[in-house]
């Protein structure tokens, strides 16, 4: 069965440093997302793409965070300066279509802990 | 910000026992969607409910979504350890946008 895959799992860092999370969806599966899961929390949106282009990224904190899925397919976020309130897991979920009756899939996500 | 509230936070049965959990909202929902989510693992897709007073079951488990639409429960029979984790439910709303509810987590007594 087709998973969405992410890397690293795993990353610690310094604040103040710069981080990068990569995603690769399930092949054909045109939206993309990135939420962010605090401990304890349920996920919460960051950005959405729709092929190359952002659909939603009102959530994301854009003085710091960065996305972009620059040929419609695999994704990066990026944190520049990271800081201690961006510890999470970052997921990334892909979907075959559009609407928010659309089943979205997850990966496996990146926790961060920033030092 | 989260505007569907799931209660209880945290449930801890005996193994074989039932368990329930609840997500409200204050609006009318759109649809809702169920996830399970493992200790370290990511969410996974259960069920979607979309109709009024709407009922769907697999296996142990059943979903219900309210007649007004704003209330939506997971209820499991007979729970086993397999059962183990949080549970979420998520407003469908937008174009493809989910908001999760703080999730229940779900611990079983073996």
């Amino acid at each position: 069965e087709a998973e969405v895959a992410q890397s690293p799992r795993y990353k610690i860092t310094e604040k103040s440093q710069a981080v990068a999370f990569w995603c690769d969806p399930i092949s054909g599966h045109a939206t993309l997302y990135w939420y962010r899961q605090i401990l304890g929390q349920g996920p919460e949106l960051l950005v959405q793409f729709q092929d190359e282009s952002v659909v939603d990224d009102s959530q994301l904190p854009k003085d710091r965070f960065s996305a972009e899925r620059l040929k419609g397919v695999d994704s990066t976020l990026k944190i520049q300066p990271a800081e201690l309130g961006d510890s999470a897991m970052y997921l990334c979920a892909s979907s075959l279509g559009s609407g928010s009756r659309t089943t979205q899939y997850f990966g496996p996500g990146t926790r961060l802990t920033v030092l | 910000g989260q505007q569907v509230m799931q209660i209880p936070q945290y449930q801890h049965v005996q193994e074989g026992e039932d368990f329930t959990t609840y997500c409200n909202s204050s609006t009318t929902l759109s649809n809702i969607q169920w996830y399970k989510q493992r200790p370290g693992g990511h969410p996974v897709f259960l069920i979607q409910l979309v109709k009024s007073g709407e009922v769907k079951k697999q296996k142990r488990l059943t979903f219900q979504f309210g007649e007004a639409k704003k209330n939506s429960s997971l209820h499991i029979t007979a729970t086993q350890t397999t059962d183990v984790g949080t549970y979420f439910c998520a407003e469908g709303r937008g174009a493809n946008n989910l908001f999760f509810g703080t999730g229940t987590r779900l611990t079983v007594i073996p």
